[in-house]
């Protein structure tokens, strides 16, 4: 398997500029989680969803922020307009239900790295 | 809101010496706690998981505690080895069906050869 796979792997847009983040999620994997990491606030929740349903939004930052997940093996995480303190790196992670409590139970992607300028 | 605190934010060891990161939290009503490592440009991978009931784990050279009623958790790390150069997070989860991770801002670890 060849893990949980983002794209891209970094982006620079201007400022006002829509952005899309794009994760695939392993084979399988029912829950799906998208994480920011800055310097400032470490890594943080956004989002999870559960058999592609949203279940947790609380951590979205704004309404500028949106995400979707159209099918078991796709979500986007939408950015309309960015501003430069959404420059992060953003992470994608699954998971199986009887996974989730277990060591190694998330699987991460490699991020994207975003510089919003 | 749980806040998760890990000091020190760096450090900087010669092989061989052992390493001790710690981690604490502020609301001690977790469901269990977890290690994680991160390479630069990688993503996390887990390295330990220790259910709330438990009071510690170890896998090869890592052996991490828990004291959850202290707020506390270490992660210690034998004989340390250029390789185990990364940074290291601790992560919480709060409910058995809320896998929302709280996560600590990392200890970044360098082994000098």
């Amino acid at each position: 398997d060849a893990g949980v796979i983002q794209s891209p792997r970094h982006e620079v847009t201007e400022m006002g500029q829509e952005v899309t983040l794009r994760c695939k999620p392993i084979s399988g994997h029912d829950y799906l989680f998208w994480y920011r990491q800055t310097m400032m606030r470490g890594l943080e929740l956004l989002i999870y969803f559960n058999n592609n349903v949203p279940i947790d939004d609380s951590g979205m930052p704004e309404d500028r922020f949106s995400a979707k997940m159209p099918n078991a093996s796709f979500s986007t995480l939408k950015i309309q307009p960015s501003e430069p303190r959404d420059s992060a790196v953003y992470f994608c992670a699954s998971s199986f239900a009887g996974l989730l409590n277990l060591k190694g139970g998330y699987t991460f992607g490699s991020g994207t790295r975003l510089t919003v300028v | 809101k749980q806040e998760v605190t890990q000091i020190p934010a760096a450090l900087s060891v010669p092989e061989g010496e052992n390493l001790v990161l710690n981690c604490s939290f502020t609301d001690s009503a977790i469901y269990n706690l977890q290690w994680f490592r991160q390479d630069p440009g990688k993503g996390l991978t887990s390295l330990l998981l220790i259910q709330s009931s438990q009071r510690e784990q170890t896998s090869g050279r890592l052996n991490a505690s828990l004291d959850k009623s202290s707020g506390r958790s270490t992660l210690y790390i034998a004989a340390s080895q250029p390789g185990d150069s990364a940074t290291y997070l601790c992560a919480v989860t709060a409910l058995p069906h809320d896998y929302k991770l709280s996560f600590g801002a990392g200890t970044t670890v360098t082994v000098r050869a």
